[in-house]
């Protein structure tokens, strides 16, 4: 079992659309990240977050660490948002370890 | 500030040949992580500094990869000799004292044959 799981795998929606990622560790984390990595490769962090919920523009970013679970959430997508989302964890020596990402693609 | 500098941006080799990929972390920043992405594996750590000095290089793959960190403005990943399984997008990031935040450089794209 992987240390990080995200789900779905890939999504698609619909421009409008209110949509949700979901992240699962089964390690101890004193943080984590969302990662957004663009079609040209480039790899921005969205979110760092240890407990709550954090906000950007249309990114919404949750946790829960009892239960080892985060959500990010976009609203009112866009094809624009279309991109990989990686969920990643920070580990003991201070590495992250990363899930497997969600492609999401946003269509007009 | 101009970011995590990494170079060269694509790098195509024969299989056999050394590979020197570089990276310049952001000016102050004092950790710095190199990862491995493939289509298969996703995003790895391959070994982390900090202040220079080499934390954690449990991730390396075997001995033809080794990694390092002169002065606190450089890095280095060589690969000696490259085979095509290392053919993969290698990224460096880095980190400033007290912030759990990474930024990533734009990549290094290898492809071996």
């Amino acid at each position: 079992k992987n240390e990080v799981e995200q789900s779905p795998q890939n999504l698609t929606a619909q421009e409008g659309e209110f949509i949700t990622i979901n992240c699962s560790y089964s390690v101890g984390i004193s943080a984590l990240h969302w990662l957004q990595q663009h079609p040209g490769g480039g790899i921005v962090s969205l979110f760092m977050l240890s407990s709550g919920k954090k906000k950007h523009g249309r990114l919404i970013a949750t946790i829960n660490i009892q239960e080892k679970h985060s959500s990010l959430h976009i609203t009112a997508s866009h094809p624009r948002d279309s991109a990989v989302y990686i969920c990643a964890v920070r580990g003991s020596q201070g590495n992250l370890i990363f899930g497997k990402g969600t492609k999401l693609s946003v269509k007009p | 500030d101009a970011g995590v500098i990494q170079s060269p941006r694509h790098e195509v080799t024969e299989m056999g040949q050394e590979v020197t990929l570089r990276c310049k972390p952001i000016s102050g920043h004092n950790s710095l992580f190199w990862y491995r992405q493939t289509m298969m594996r996703g995003l790895e750590l391959l070994i982390y500094f900090n202040n220079n000095v080499p934390i954690d290089d449990s991730g390396m793959p075997e001995d033809r990869f080794s990694a390092k960190m002169p002065n606190a403005s450089f890095s280095t990943l060589k690969i000696q000799p490259s085979e095509p399984r290392d053919s993969a997008v290698y990224f460096c990031a880095s980190r400033g004292t007290g912030t759990y935040e990474q930024y990533f450089g734009p990549g290094t794209r290898l492809t071996v044959t």
